[in-house]
């Protein structure tokens, strides 16, 4: 079974741009998360996606958006750039509650 | 407000003694916790989980302790081994959610 893919692997933008990041989750996972992190903070939880429905929320501003599409395939959406969307995000997928979170290689963003 | 906390940065162990990685949470609603294992360049491994109604759950070299009343995990990993040089993080949620929050991770280096 192949594993979770994230698009691009490495990006690099300047402030202002805005940044589209892919996820593919691991076949038959419907619930996809998206984490930033950044050294010293750990992971933090971005959003979650089931069957297209955004079903929680971090505590990041609304330049931060995702979606998700019916083959569960999600994206996330960074608007507005600014130097402190410098981080890994990763993307993670489940086939459910209760259940171990699988997650890709992440994407390394860097703004300049 | 770090409801999951991982209050050493690193820690260092010789090959074939425990390693033991700590902890410790403030949310008396989180019911699930997981640890993770990262290696550089890599997205977090899952490794180990324990629901709220256990208090150890053991799988192989990884042993997971949880205790509820003071709010602490930890991971014991016996024997280290080289390769088990990585940053290990826990998360935890709460049932009915689909948000895990994660600590901020210890560096673990096992030293041959």
């Amino acid at each position: 079974k192949a594993g979770v893919t994230q698009t691009p692997r490495y990006l690099i933008k300047t402030r202002g741009q805005q940044v589209t990041l892919s996820c593919s989750p691991i076949s038959g996972h419907r619930s996809v998360s998206w984490y930033q992190q950044t050294p010293g903070q750990g992971l933090q939880f971005l959003f979650e996606y089931f069957s297209e429905t955004q079903r929680n929320k971090g505590n990041f501003p609304g330049r931060f958006s995702g979606r998700q599409f019916s083959n569960s395939r999600s994206e996330m959406n960074v608007s507005t750039l600014e130097l402190g969307d410098s981080a890994l995000y990763l993307c993670a997928s489940s086939a459910g509650t209760h259940n171990e979170q699988f997650f890709g290689p992440g994407t390394r963003l860097t703004v300049l | 407000d770090q409801q999951v906390k991982q209050n050493s940065p690193s820690l260092s162990v010789q090959e074939g003694r425990i390693s033991i990685l700590n902890c410790d949470y403030t949310n008396s609603m989180f019911d699930y916790f997981l640890w993770y294992k990262k290696y550089p360049a890599e997205g977090p491994t899952f490794l180990i989980s324990i629901s709220s109604i256990k208090d150890k759950n053991e799988d192989g070299r990884f042993t997971v302790f949880l205790n509820k009343s003071a709010k602490h995990l930890s991971l014991h990993i016996v024997p280290s081994q080289p390769g088990d040089s990585a940053v290990y993080f826990c998360a935890a949620k709460t049932s009915g959610t689909y948000k895990y929050i994660f600590g901020t991770g210890t560096r673990l280096k096992v030293l041959a």
